[in-house]
């Protein structure tokens, strides 16, 4: 099964409110990464927060990180239609060999 | 070109043929990886590559699927004998290292029908 799982699954807003969603993992990790996806093309990054911070921003971007619980918000403010995506948490765990496992995703719709 | 690229964009192949996917990953980026992600879906793991590492092949789904990546560059996905359920889009990434904490760069994908 996947190590990210995020939810929900989609999440649709008017242009100008802030869109909220949340990672959960199973085991430990040395940081999660946040990713976007347009059509289904390649994923691009949006932000890394290692497992020793709590939060961090960029942006209109918010992402914070509860280890006690394993979860991550992604909090996008004041939202536009191009941010219309869908958005990934990625886990990255040193006994997996650093490599990078993807959650199913959150799909956003942005209505303008 | 500067980023990862992928060949072809799209294939459509009939259901037993073999079919050979190409990533050409950023200059200098010693981990690669491929993944898999169907219609709507996440992205599965399949294959990992680090350096002069053996790879993490520890996601490929069945013996019909390889990778090799020559002279620590440019990777070929191989899948045998497709199946209508190898129908995806296949993505391939890079990073600089496999040292914790990298981000990876994604190539536009594969995508791949089999009918």
């Amino acid at each position: 099964s996947q190590q990210g799982e995020e939810d929900p699954q989609a999440l649709s807003i008017q242009e100008g409110e802030n869109a909220t969603m949340n990672c959960s993992y199973k085991t430990s990790i040395n940081n999660l990464q946040w990713y976007r996806q347009n059509s289904g093309r390649g994923l691009v990054h949006l932000i890394l927060i290692r497992s020793n911070e709590r939060e961090k921003h960029s942006g209109r971007l918010r992402v914070t990180l509860d280890t006690s619980k394993k979860s991550s918000s992604l909090l996008i403010t004041a939202s536009r239609a191009a941010d219309t995506a869908s958005y990934f948490c990625a886990t990255e765990r040193k006994a997996a060999g650093n490599k990078l496992t993807f959650g199913g995703g959150t799909r956003v719709l942005v209505k303008p | 070109g500067a980023g990862v690229s992928q060949s072809p964009s799209n294939k459509v192949t009939e259901k037993g043929k073999d079919v050979e996917l190409r990533c050409d990953p950023i200059s200098g980026h010693t981990a690669l990886y491929w993944y898999r992600q169907s219609l709507g879906q996440g992205l599965e793991f399949l294959i990992y590559f680090q350096g002069n590492s053996a790879p993490d092949k520890s996601g490929l789904p069945s013996d019909r699927f390889s990778a090799e990546r020559t002279g620590g560059s440019v990777s070929t996905l191989t899948i045998q004998r497709t199946q209508q359920e190898d129908s995806a889009v296949y993505l391939c990434a890079s990073s600089w290292t496999g040292g914790s904490g990298n981000t990876i760069y994604f190539g536009e994908g594969s995508w791949l029908t089999v009918v």
